[in-house]
């Protein structure tokens, strides 16, 4: 499987419950982002690592959002205290260079916060 | 404010026939055009890209139009084949990462 590959497919949580999804991207892939996608919407852009760095985490809701690519491949995104309203389904996607001309995207994670 | 707008949630066609989806955008400063196709249950997968340079690109099946002046994009399918049913997003590169999304079009095709 030489894909984007992210954990748990499914994750319900009760409001408050700290969450952590994961992402594999494709080995070697320099850049990787976490996008946030509501029914019916397209994807929201949270967070931007190129490598290891963080360049931009603009677009997190919140500070109850972190994320976090310690050394350059595999990612974590952690909801803490979670609330319905971050109910979604979060995509990671990873591009080989930096000019991210293709974007190759994982299935997501559904997360439902009861 | 949506920068990138998707105005048809769906669209059905016939097979063989020709689909065409739309796309508006807002800043004139966007400079690369994409689209993705999104199945069920999976992440997008990068479709075809057009940079402002130019207006027209074509990938088999697949022609992608930009003009311009009207902030308009248009991505034509043909001929539309089963296998194409699917949720299509246009987006827009504001900067060397990040894209705006459009809402999306789920396109029917009809055997």
């Amino acid at each position: 499987g030489a894909g984007v590959s992210q954990s748990p497919r499914y994750k319900v949580a009760k409001r408050g419950q700290d969450v952590a999804l994961r992402c594999d991207p494709i080995s070697g892939h320099v850049s990787l982002f976490w996008y946030q996608q509501a029914l019916g919407q397209g994807p929201e852009f949270l967070t931007y690592f190129q490598n290891e760095a963080q360049l931009d985490k603009s677009g997190l809701p919140s500070d109850r959002f972190f994320a976090e690519r310690p050394e350059g491949s595999v990612s974590t995104l952690k909801i803490q205290r979670t609330q319905q309203e971050d109910s979604a389904v979060y995509l990671c996607a990873s591009s080989p260079t930096v000019l991210n001309e293709k974007l190759f995207f994982g299935s997501g994670t559904q997360l439902s916060v009861l | 404010d949506q920068q990138v707008k998707q105005n048809s949630p769906s669209l059905s066609v016939q097979e063989g026939r020709i689909s065409i989806l739309n796309c508006d955008y807002t800043n004139s400063m966007f400079d690369y055009f994409l689209w993705y196709k999104k199945y069920p249950a999976e992440g997008p997968t990068f479709l075809i890209s057009i940079s402002s340079i130019k207006d027209k690109n074509e990938d088999g099946r697949f022609t992608v139009f930009l003009n311009k002046s009207a902030k308009h994009l248009s991505l034509h399918i043909v001929p539309s084949q089963p296998g194409d049913s699917a949720v299509y997003f246009c987006a827009s590169q504001n900067s060397n990462y990040q894209l705006i999304w459009g809402a999306g079009t789920k396109l029917i095709i009809k055997p």
